[in-house]
């Protein structure tokens, strides 16, 4: 079974400081990661995607996200946060051997970026 | 960018009444799924939709719910007998192929009184 965790329900950084938002993941064959994020009455908007190749996976409005597959993680990061990256995150998976056709999402993250 | 878009944002419904959720996916995308997500937080997977059938659904999709894509455009959520643990935002997503990612509609917000 496929499952994926977001240790933090809320995540608080200073704007112009490096954020992290974690995400690990359980799945019995090969990974196919995601994030996404969400603005307030908005559907979820793609951010950066990993399916296979080079570890470190670079994405929309700066954001980065490094596959490792020992620690079967997949955290998100950004070098400078900005006020406007305030939203809340959600990281997800597919099981790439199982079969299945849907993605599990991660129960979310809020990152709140003070000015 | 090419857009899913949900009618109604809305929709307030008695409970045991028939609800219809419509979405109009991107046009040339051939995977439709429907989520949901309840009280601003955990997003739930509903059903998988492919080459005109469900490909997958989880245990919440019981016989309460079905799925259609009537004509080729549109694709429907339909609730035939709504409970009041049915509220919830529903979002309809579409995706090119199976391991691209998933494009989601702004929701429709049922509200079951």
């Amino acid at each position: 079974a496929q499952s994926v965790a977001q240790p933090e329900d809320q995540v608080n950084v200073a704007e112009g400081n490096p954020l992290t938002v974690k995400c690990t993941y359980s799945v019995s064959g090969n990974p196919y990661l995601f994030w996404y994020v969400q603005y307030p009455n908005r559907g979820l908007q793609f951010l950066l995607k990993y399916i296979t190749g080079d570890n470190l996976v670079k994405g929309s409005y700066g954001f980065e996200a490094e596959f490792n597959k020992s620690q079967t993680s997949f955290h998100l990061k950004k070098p400078s946060a900005l006020v406007s990256d305030s939203a809340l995150y959600f990281c997800a998976v597919r099981d790439s051997h199982s079969g299945t056709y849907k993605y599990i999402f991660g129960t979310g993250t809020r990152l709140k970026v003070l000015a | 960018e090419p857009e899913v878009t949900q009618t109604p944002s809305h929709q307030v419904t008695q409970m045991g009444q028939e609800v219809i959720l419509r979405c109009v996916p991107i046009s040339n995308h051939l995977y439709f799924y429907w989520y949901r997500q309840i009280l601003g937080q955990k997003v739930e997977f509903l059903v998988s939709f492919y080459n005109n059938e469900i490909s997958e659904k989880s245990e919440i999709f019981d016989d309460q719910f079905s799925v259609e894509r009537p004509d080729g455009s549109n694709f429907t959520l339909k609730i035939r007998s709504t409970k009041l643990e049915d509220s919830a935002m529903y979002f309809c997503a579409s995706s090119e192929s199976r391991n691209e990612k998933l494009f989601f509609g702004s929701g429709t917000q049922l509200s079951v009184l």
